[in-house]
């Protein structure tokens, strides 16, 4: 059981927007910022959020992040098929000492 | 461009002990913390460890603590994964990541290797 909870699965159809929760603790979530990864079909993870809404070089607006409280948000506008991907929240937690992450998301554009 | 290359994975028995590696290359490797995270088949991330850029600090999952050690060579751009005692629940694909930051708790990574496969099977 993962430290951070996600919701297992999310669909939507093209062009449409979804919403992504990440929900943690104050030892974590609370305590520190929140990074969002994608990771496609046989890829490596990739960056798409970090310290909570800031998108590196390269990520479309598209993609957003929000933190309030112990909770995390990831948003994704215009949803494309290439979107279909494993979507991970995670986060230094303080009382583990350790990077954590979320069990998950599996984003399908219907 | 920033590269990281693991190596060392393969099958081993219960018990036994494997050498990761990760040859970075592109930036400055002595500026960043480093990371292990590990996938299983199926299933999500899980970090493994992590390692400051002096290796001052030094950090572990619960599961592998003890078992397995982290280091680093800055002089040759080379992250280290000494692996004890391994278990079949260490099964997994074996990522070396770069963190934005030079803490070990510095946990947004912006690059990652194509990862190394180990499985562990009798």
């Amino acid at each position: 059981q993962s430290v951070l909870t996600q919701p297992p699965s999310v669909s939507a159809a093209p062009g449409q927007k979804v919403t992504i929760s990440c929900s943690g603790s104050s030892s974590n979530i609370g305590n520190d910022y929140v990074s969002w990864y994608q990771q496609l079909p046989g890829t490596a993870p990739k960056l798409l959020i970090y310290d909570n809404n800031k998108r590196p070089s390269g990520i479309p607006d598209r993609f957003s992040g929000s933190k309030s409280g112990t909770s995390a948000t990831l948003g994704i506008t215009g949803l494309q098929t290439g979107d279909e991907a494993d979507y991970y929240c995670g986060t230094w937690d303080s009382s583990l000492s350790a990077w954590v992450f979320g069990g998950g998301t599996k984003l399908t554009v219907l | 461009e920033v590269q990281l290359v693991e190596s060392g994975g393969g099958l081993v028995q219960p018990g036994r002990s494997l050498r990761l590696s990760c040859a970075a290359s592109g930036f400055t490797f002595d500026d960043y913390a480093m990371h292990w995270v590990r996938q299983a088949p199926g299933k999500g991330l899980e970090w493994v460890s992590g390692i400051s850029w002096n290796s001052g600090s030094i950090g572990y999952a619960d599961s592998v603590k003890g078992r397995f050690t982290i280091s680093r060579d800055n002089a040759k751009n080379s992250l280290y994964l000494q692996m004890n005692s391994l278990r079949a629940e260490d099964t997994a694909l074996y990522y070396c990541a770069k963190a934005n930051g030079y803490s070990s708790s510095s946990t947004s990574v912006g690059y990652w290797g194509q990862g190394t496969l180990v499985t562990v099977s009798s």
